[in-house]
């Protein structure tokens, strides 16, 4: 499974676009990459996916450049309630399981 | 309407006794999976289920174990509990084993005395 680095923290304030960057110097061929949301004491949640270029979805945007080596999350207008520890996974497969890291406690200031 | 819900939500006990924790999905999903999360945060996936049968099993000590009844149940058992034990015990699940789209109950906080 292809290792993540993501910044462990950030802060921003309501209404601002916020992009979390992580690096996947190692990914295969055949992986995606896929982004959960883990808000304090819940589960982990998805949020998006995508395998190259960018995917978009109600909540996010995904952007992946042609060599894969990194990806993009974009949360476009954050507010109080996206304050959460974001996950970047890499990886892909029958039997797959999610290996999460440490993730980027995103804190949105008023 | 509850996705994956799991029951208790919070637990304490005492070292060496033996607990289970039940979690239940209303989606129709194959795959069902038990996630350890660590007071550091990390998250680490335990057991995956695949209609009923066990196709991932980390290395868990074997006082973890889990038992799935059908394939909207998967229990987790756990005999002789430990200190090491506490943490928060995510249950989720998936449509297929292969989907990177996995959906999480609430968890579950044991904490071992």
């Amino acid at each position: 499974l292809a290792k993540t680095t993501q910044p462990i923290s950030m802060d921003s304030y309501e209404g601002q676009e916020v992009n979390i960057t992580c690096s996947h110097n190692n990914i295969a061929t055949n992986d995606y990459i896929t982004w959960y949301q883990q808000f304090p004491s819940q589960g982990p949640r998805f949020i998006i996916q995508g395998y190259k270029t960018k995917v978009t979805n109600e909540v996010a945007s995904l952007f992946i450049p042609a060599d894969r080596k990194s990806s993009t999350l974009s949360l476009p207008r954050v507010s109080l309630s996206d304050t959460a520890v974001y996950y970047c996974l890499v990886g892909r497969g029958s039997n797959y399981k999610l290996t999460f890291g440490k993730g980027t406690l995103l804190t949105v200031n008023p | 309407d509850t996705a994956v819900s799991q029951t208790p939500k919070y637990l304490v006990t005492q070292m060496g006794n033996d607990k289970s924790i039940k979690c239940e999905q209303n989606l129709g999903h194959d795959t069902m999976y038990w996630y350890k999360q660590d007071s550091k945060k990390f998250l680490k996936i335990m057991f995956s289920y695949n209609n009923k049968e066990l196709i991932i099993n980390e290395t868990v000590p074997n006082r973890f174990s889990p038992k799935s009844p059908d394939k909207a149940h998967l229990n987790l058992h756990i005999n002789s509990l430990e200190l090491g034990d506490s943490a928060v015990y995510f249950c989720a699940s998936s449509q297929v084993e292969t989907s990177d789209e996995q959906f999480f109950g609430p968890g579950t906080r044991l904490t071992v005395l």
